[in-house]
């Protein structure tokens, strides 16, 4: 079974504090995601990356960055947090071939 | 324009009854994948059932199956014998042609509420 994890579920932050989210899988994936989601907007994509040290901008990139040192391990990382940011944020990974994505667990993160 | 649309922010079901959650999509690409997962209260996100735009057969997988309506742009998922387990947010997403990072677009999701 694949298995990503996140590193919290819950976590409570201050503005313009620098927070990074981790996300790790253990499946050998090429491609990894991370999603911001808000009620009734769906999963927006914030960030993808293909291979390591490759990334590539999603939908909603403004006030992100990533991280992808390894193949197993992808970082979002909020530079100056923002009360806006506060929100459900998921990791996922998938194959290269045409795979469904799988899903950590999420972190609700707070930004105070 | 929405990629993905669902229509139904919420929906009612009775235990036992099936019970068809709407997707429509837009792509010009003919070459495209359309996913449904499931996300519980709990938070996680589930793959349910997978639709190729060249496959011939209607996707299933147990009580899920897929009413793909190509003309229509359309991938309806059809849950059939609801179950209390089933109450949880749906969502629809496509991934279109071969992109690298086999990026998908999600829609907005469903609630699905199963009656006792």
């Amino acid at each position: 079974d694949v298995k990503v994890t996140q590193s919290s579920r819950y976590l409570v932050k201050r503005t313009g504090e620098k927070v990074f989210l981790e996300c790790v899988q253990d499946m050998d994936h090429e491609n990894m995601f991370w999603y911001r989601q808000d009620p009734g907007l769906g999963l927006r994509l914030i960030y993808f990356s293909y291979d390591v040290k490759m990334k590539e901008k999603g939908d909603i990139p403004e006030g992100y960055s990533v991280s992808r040192e390894k193949k197993e391990r992808f970082s979002l990382i909020l530079e100056s947090a923002s009360t806006n940011q506060t929100s459900m944020y998921l990791c996922a990974s998938s194959s290269a071939s045409n795979q469904p994505q799988h899903f950590g667990d999420g972190t609700r993160l707070s930004i105070l | 324009a929405q990629k993905i649309t669902q229509t139904q922010p919420g929906m009612f079901v009775q235990e036992k009854e099936a019970v068809t959650l709407d997707c429509t999509y837009d792509t010009s690409d003919p070459s495209y994948g359309l996913f449904w997962y499931k996300q519980p209260s709990s938070g996680e996100m589930i793959f349910l059932i997978y639709q190729g735009s060249y496959d011939q057969q209607n996707a299933t997988e147990g009580r899920y199956s897929l009413n793909f309506q190509k003309a229509r742009k359309s991938a309806n998922l059809v849950i059939s014998a609801s179950q209390l387990g089933d109450s949880a947010m749906y969502f629809c997403a496509m991934r279109e042609g071969h992109n690298a990072g086999n990026m998908l677009t999600f829609g907005g999701g469903t609630r699905l509420m199963v009656k006792p």
